[in-house]
């Protein structure tokens, strides 16, 4: 079975403060692990996966396997970083996404 | 190109109603997926499609039923509405080898039952 898990459901921040989300996964097998996010009222979009290794309007994602954390990390939020945050997962059937509960961003002035 | 759409947008049922909630995609998409969105509670999967003719159940499958009779369209059918469907309904649909990255999602239904 695969499982997400977002610890925090809600996360507020100031403005240029660092900002982390914390996501830690179980599979058996080799996951990809994604961040989705989802402004208000919108689709889903993607924002990260751990295969590109790339920064997406700043934020980094590290796959660490050893302690099964896929943790997102931005040096300075900005206030239009608000958003809801999703975790997910993709097993060895890549078409099922699994999902973390969310954690919801609000970045204050 | 449209991408994913859904239709309706908003929908308030009466208890014990039946209907369909509609998703299109033009990418010739084999993946197909419903999700529903609670608060709390995240995405949850409730039936999924690898290509036409084939369905199976997500996570949450009960009191909803799929047919994938064409790769654009997945159709999902509440057959007797109860107030625990109210949620927001999101289907995705996704190229095989593109695992999550590949997924695009649709703009949502939101339904209420009452």
């Amino acid at each position: 079975a695969q499982r997400v898990t977002q610890p925090e459901k809600l996360l507020s921040v100031f403005k240029g403060a660092p900002v982390e989300l914390k996501c830690n996964y179980s599979y058996s097998g080799s996951p990809e692990l994604f961040w989705y996010v989802q402004y208000s009222r919108q689709r889903l979009q993607l924002l990260l996966r751990h295969i590109s290794r790339e920064s997406i309007k700043g934020f980094t994602a590290d796959l660490n396997k050893g302690e099964t954390s896929f943790h997102l990390k931005k040096p300075f939020a900005q206030e239009e970083d608000s958003a809801m945050y999703y975790c997910a997962l993709s097993g060895g059937s890549n078409y099922k996404l699994t999902f973390g509960k969310g954690t919801l961003l609000t970045v204050n002035p | 190109n449209a991408g994913v759409t859904q239709t309706p947008k908003f929908q308030v049922l009466k208890t014990g109603q039946s209907m369909t909630l509609q998703c299109a995609q033009d990418m010739n998409h084999e993946y197909m997926s419903w999700y529903r969105q609670d608060p709390g509670m995240g995405l949850r999967l409730i039936h999924y499609s690898v290509g036409a003719g084939i369905t199976d159940q997500g996570e949450v499958p009960n009191g909803y039923n799929v047919s994938r009779s064409t790769t654009e369209d997945f159709p999902l059918r509440l057959l007797s509405a109860a107030p625990s469907q109210t949620s927001v309904y999101f289907c995705a649909s996704s190229r095989p080898g593109t695992g999550g990255a590949g997924y695009t999602f649709g703009s949502g239904t939101r339904l209420t039952v009452v």
